[in-house]
């Protein structure tokens, strides 16, 4: 059975500083991997995807994968108040397949 | 401009009443998921359509039923919810092998 594992947190982060948020998977056939943002009482709203081994890095997110550790990570710099809200890491097998998400973990920043 | 969206956003029920929950797409995509996200949980999948085929998941209820009549509707019926059933659904659309994108959701109590 696929699993994804995260730390729930919460994970308190001081205003300006760097979050780090990481994540593991199972499955070694996992083909893409997505970080999501969960504020309280909403949907999923996708921050990033990463398919290769390495770092991508999209304004204040990089998202890095290891695929021979099964890790994935996500930094955040500059963190702001606003980023405070649950971080889901999601992982597919690619094409149409649904995604398997971790718990998330419940990254507060604080002011 | 809303690309995804669920109806009704909230939805209350009694015990055993039918409900069917709706998801519609501006986005042409051709696969539809939904995910069934419990409080302090990980948004799992209970099924998708790629295109006209129908994909349960091995462990999803026979409670839950899903239809779709075109490329931008489809529907999530459950047959006689239980108060274990509480929870947010949400409606995820792709067009393989992008991402995901979500909906709103819908909270769904069970009285």
């Amino acid at each position: 059975q696929k699993e994804v594992e995260q730390n729930s947190g919460p994970l308190s982060v001081p205003e300006g500083a760097i979050a780090s948020l990481n994540c593991t998977y199972s499955d070694r056939g996992s083909q893409s991997f997505f970080w999501y943002r969960q504020y309280s009482g909403k949907s999923p709203e996708l921050i990033m995807f990463i398919y290769s081994n390495g770092d991508k890095e999209d304004g204040r997110f990089t998202a890095q994968l290891n695929k021979a550790s099964q890790y994935v990570s996500l930094l955040i710099r500059d963190s702001q108040p606003s980023d405070s809200a649950t971080y889901l890491c999601a992982v597919t097998g690619g094409g149409a397949d649904g995604l398997t998400f971790g718990k998330g973990t419940h990254l507060i920043i604080q002011p | 401009d809303a690309m995804v969206i669920q109806n009704p956003r909230y939805q209350v029920t009694q015990f055993g009443k039918p409900v069917t929950l709706s998801c519609s797409q501006t986005l042409n995509h051709n696969v539809m998921y939904w995910y069934q996200q419990k409080s302090s949980q990980a948004p799992k999948l209970l099924f998708h359509y790629y295109d006209k085929d129908f994909n349960n998941e091995a462990d999803t209820p026979d409670n839950f039923q899903s239809r779709r009549p075109n490329t931008s509707f489809c529907f999530l019926d459950i047959r006689s919810p239980g108060l274990g059933d509480a929870a947010m659904y949400l409606c995820a659309t792709s067009r393989p092998p992008d991402t995901q994108y979500f909906g709103p959701g819908t909270r769904l109590t069970v009285l």
